[in-house]
């Protein structure tokens, strides 16, 4: 059974250009949340999707945004990419009445 | 806001020795759940353990325990005999119970090292 997937892995990326990172949630998981991890801290809340909608969003501007598939699927953009938006993304997918997550490794993006 | 306080940066066990990681957190909330999460050099989040905070028992997984004081709003992790596989970042995360899939608060985590 596969987990979380996440493409790509690493990505480098000059200042002010835009970038999508993709993730595939574990089979049966409907719901997908994404979070920042800047290097030696815990991870941050993005934002979640459910159903396709954005349901809960933590304090990221608007620069930030995502999607959410039929198939579950989800993207996170971030544009006008500032070097402070270094960082390790990681996804994490859920089942709406469960309240376990299941993460994927994460993409690593540096802005240069 | 919900916090979660990891006071250790860094921690180290000998192999086959007992360790234990605190944590403390601040809420107001009654209902909630608690997560210990490893994360090895291969990035991924993976959960160690997980407490339900209306359940005054403990939770156990085989070599990984908790001692959940909820009055003083601590949660911390103890690992008995540490393995080499057990180096890696440790995060605390707190979870809202109050509805939906609340997002995770985590600390800052805490680097455990395992001397052979």
């Amino acid at each position: 059974d596969a987990g979380v997937t996440q493409s790509p892995t690493h990505l480098i990326k000059t200042r002010g250009q835009q970038v999508t990172l993709r993730c595939s949630p574990k089979s049966g998981h409907d719901t997908v949340s994404w979070y920042q991890q800047a290097l030696g801290q815990g991870p941050q809340f993005i934002f979640q999707y459910y159903e396709e909608e954005e349901r809960q969003r933590g304090n990221f501007p608007d620069r930030f945004s995502g999607h959410q598939f039929p198939n579950y699927s989800s993207e996170l953009n971030v544009n006008a990419l500032l070097l402070g938006d270094s960082a390790l993304y990681l996804c994490a997918s859920s089942l709406e009445t469960v309240y376990g997550y299941t993460f994927g490794s994460g993409t690593r993006l540096t802005v240069v | 806001a919900q916090t979660v306080t990891q006071s250790q940066p860094e921690m180290s066990v000998q192999e086959a020795e007992t360790v234990t990681l605190s944590c403390t957190y601040d809420t107001s909330e009654s209902d909630y759940y608690l997560f210990w999460y490893k994360q090895p050099p291969s990035r991924q989040m993976i959960l160690v353990i997980r407490q339900e905070a209306y359940k005054q028992q403990n939770a156990t997984e085989n070599r990984f325990s908790v001692n959940f004081q909820k009055a003083a709003k601590s949660f911390s992790l103890k690992i008995s005999d540490s393995q080499l596989g057990d180096a890696a970042m440790y995060f605390c995360a707190y979870r809202s119970a109050n509805s939906g899939n609340t997002p995770l608060v985590f600390g800052k985590g805490t680097r455990l090292s395992v001397i052979a």
